[in-house]
């Protein structure tokens, strides 16, 4: 079975540029979530979708971060304009759909703002 | 809320012995808990969850979990540790809505030849 995609798997922008993320999840997995991971960190939930509606987005900086999941399937997380606190990976899982479900993540992009 | 502690921030031990990677949790009802290992710039994998039954659940790479309802315990175990299992380990719970994981910090093994 194809794992989790995400592209790019590293990305360097100046703060305040625009950035945007694509993850491709696996086929079949209804349930799709961006976690953000800053060093040091366990990884902290951005938002999460369920087909192509939100579940779940009381973590998301939404006056600068913003999520789409097109079609159910496909998803982009854009970040605009970034600041310095926003360098993390940017890890991307599906699963199923809710518990007792584990995920599979992706491989993550590591995003540094300069 | 639910929540997972993982209290060490490394652990260290050498190869062959046996080693613990500790998780401790507070949940209301009935906890949902995994670990996942992280190597470097790689994506989180999933090494084992305890969902109901026994209290020892077996899992990927060797690794083994023993749940603890009186201590609150989620402590992940293998009897002989390999340089390769040096890693970032993560515990995690399902959140009170049982839709998305919730994750410890982190623990940092590393395994020494």
């Amino acid at each position: 079975e194809a794992g989790v995609a995400q592209s790019p798997r590293y990305k360097i922008i100046e703060k305040r540029q625009s950035v945007a993320f694509w993850c491709n999840p696996i086929s079949g997995h209804a349930t799709l979530y961006w976690y953000q991971q800053i060093l040091g960190q366990g990884p902290k939930l951005l938002i999460q979708f369920q087909n192509n509606g939100v579940v779940d987005d009381s973590q998301l900086p939404k006056d600068r971060f913003s999520a789409e999941r097109l079609k159910g399937v496909d998803s982009t997380l854009k970040i605009q304009p970034a600041k310095l606190e926003d360098s993390a990976v940017y890890l991307c899982a599906s699963s199923l759909g809710g518990q007792p479900y584990g995920y599979t993540f992706g491989s993550g992009t590591r995003l540094t703002v300069v | 809320a639910q929540s997972v502690a993982q209290p060490e921030d490394q652990v260290n031990v050498a190869e062959g012995n046996p080693l613990t990677v500790k998780c401790t949790y507070s949940v209301s009802g009935n906890p949902y808990l995994f670990w996942y290992v992280q190597y470097p710039n790689r994506g989180l994998q999933f090494l084992l969850k305890y969902i109901t039954g026994d209290n020892l659940v077996k899992g990927s790479y060797g690794f083994e979990a023993e749940f603890n309802k009186s201590q609150t315990s989620f402590h992940l175990k293998k009897p002989s540790a390999l340089v390769s299992d040096s890693a970032l380990y993560f515990c995690a719970v399902y959140n009170q809505a049982g839709t998305a994981l919730i994750f410890g910090k982190g623990t940092t093994l590393s395994v020494s030849s």
